[in-house]
Parts: structure tokens; sequence; C-alpha cells
């Protein structure tokens, strides 16, 4: 267990629908990734945020947001689904942003679009 | 951006024999360079990681080598035993906040 919490675990939804994930990070750890994991594929970074505020951005298409609130947990909004969304959603976390510090992955939430 | 080449895509050695993954990176401003192992339906952990300014790292049973002039970096398992079967995965990163990944190595030890 790596201390990072993610939830839910599995989610169905439809095309058109909208969506949100949460993480939250191991305690302590103020930096949060959001990595998606289609299937077969490698983890392709969307999004991270150090203590509250987006640090980098990497391919997350326009449907996509994020935002880490004061208590350092983070959402991932999709919206518009299509069936291209399905995929496995990671969230990690690390003390800082910047710096040698391992990234600890949640356990991920699968997402189904039908 | 950053383009993360890794190969092979499947490699499947005898147990006790050695393992080697290769990935290529594109930006010279890289300059972190972790390996993650994933097991079936878990979630990656990271097993070794090197920066740009060391050319070799070792822990155990497992190495990375980096040659920043040819942008390529490598990861080495001796004396492979079937619960290193798994993917792998490299990336790269400049200074820790993107994080660009290879596609995977599935490696099968046989017993």
């Amino acid at each position: 267990d790596s201390g990072v919490t993610q939830t839910p675990k599995h989610l169905i939804t439809a095309t058109g629908q909208r969506v949100t994930l949460r993480c939250s990070p191991r305690s302590g750890d103020l930096s949060v990734y959001w990595y998606q994991q289609s299937l077969d594929q490698g983890l392709q970074f969307l999004i991270q945020y150090y203590n509250g505020e987006e640090r980098a951005k990497g391919n997350i298409l326009e449907r996509f947001s994020a935002q880490q609130f004061p208590d350092l947990h983070s959402e991932l909004n999709l919206s518009s689904l299509e069936l291209g969304d399905s995929a496995l959603y990671f969230c990690a976390s690390s003390i800082i942003a910047g710096g040698p510090v391992e990234q600890f992955f949640g356990p991920g939430t699968r997402l189904t679009v039908l | 951006g950053e383009n993360v080449e890794q190969h092979p895509s499947t490699l499947s050695v005898q147990e006790g024999d050695s393992a080697v993954i290769k990935c290529t990176y594109s930006d010279s401003a890289s300059n972190y360079f972790p390996w993650y192992k994933q097991e079936l339906g878990k979630r990656p952990q990271l097993i070794i990681d090197i920066r740009s300014n060391v050319g070799e790292k070792k822990d155990q049973r497992i190495a990375v080598t980096l040659n920043k002039t040819a942008k390529h970096f490598s990861l080495h398992i001796t004396e492979t035993q079937p619960e290193d079967s798994a993917v792998y995965f490299c990336a790269a990163s400049r200074n820790f906040n993107k994080f660009y990944f290879g596609s995977g190595t599935k490696l099968n030890v046989k017993p």
C-alpha cells in the first residue's frame, strides 16, 4: 500500500457523460500527478499540481480538467466522454515538486465508457 | 516535447539469465530517468532511478546505465527470477515535473 488513495476503483458510464475521479495523496506529500494508461499502453502524463497550484501540463485534453484543494486532495474531471477515454487513471504523489523524490502511485481508477 | 522510445516490447528469458531493456529520449534537457515495474492489475512501482550527473547506478540485481551523449539509458536485471516477470516502464523528466514514459516492456522469466 503506497498511502495514495483513489476513488472510485471502477467507473462505468456512457458517452457524453461527465465524471470526477478523486485522489488523496500520502500524508505530507504536496505534489500530485495524474496519468492515463490505456489498454496495453504506457503511462501518459496529464497534469501536475503542487500545493494547490498547477505546476506542469502534459497531453491533457481540453475536455479534462483538474484541481488540487487546500487539503491537498485532487480531482480529475472528465467531460463529454468518448469511447477512447476508457482507460486506467492513476494519480501519484511526492513530497515536493522538483528534487529526486519518488512518486508513489495510487491503485488507479478504471474508467469504462460505453 | 520529449519522446521516449523503449525496446523491446516483449522479452522472454530463462530464470537465472540477464535481461536488458533499452530506452532513448529526445530532449537533451531531461535530467531524471526512473524505471517502474508494474505487475498485472497493480500500480507502477519505482525500482531504480538515475540522474543525469551519474553514468551508472546499481541496486542488488538491478542496474541502470545512462549515456547522455547518445541520449539513451538501459535497465539491466541479472540472475532473473520468476517474480521479476512484469511490465517495466522507463521514463524521462526535466526537473521532476513532466514525466514522459516509454511504451513498456513485458518481461517473462521462465522457470
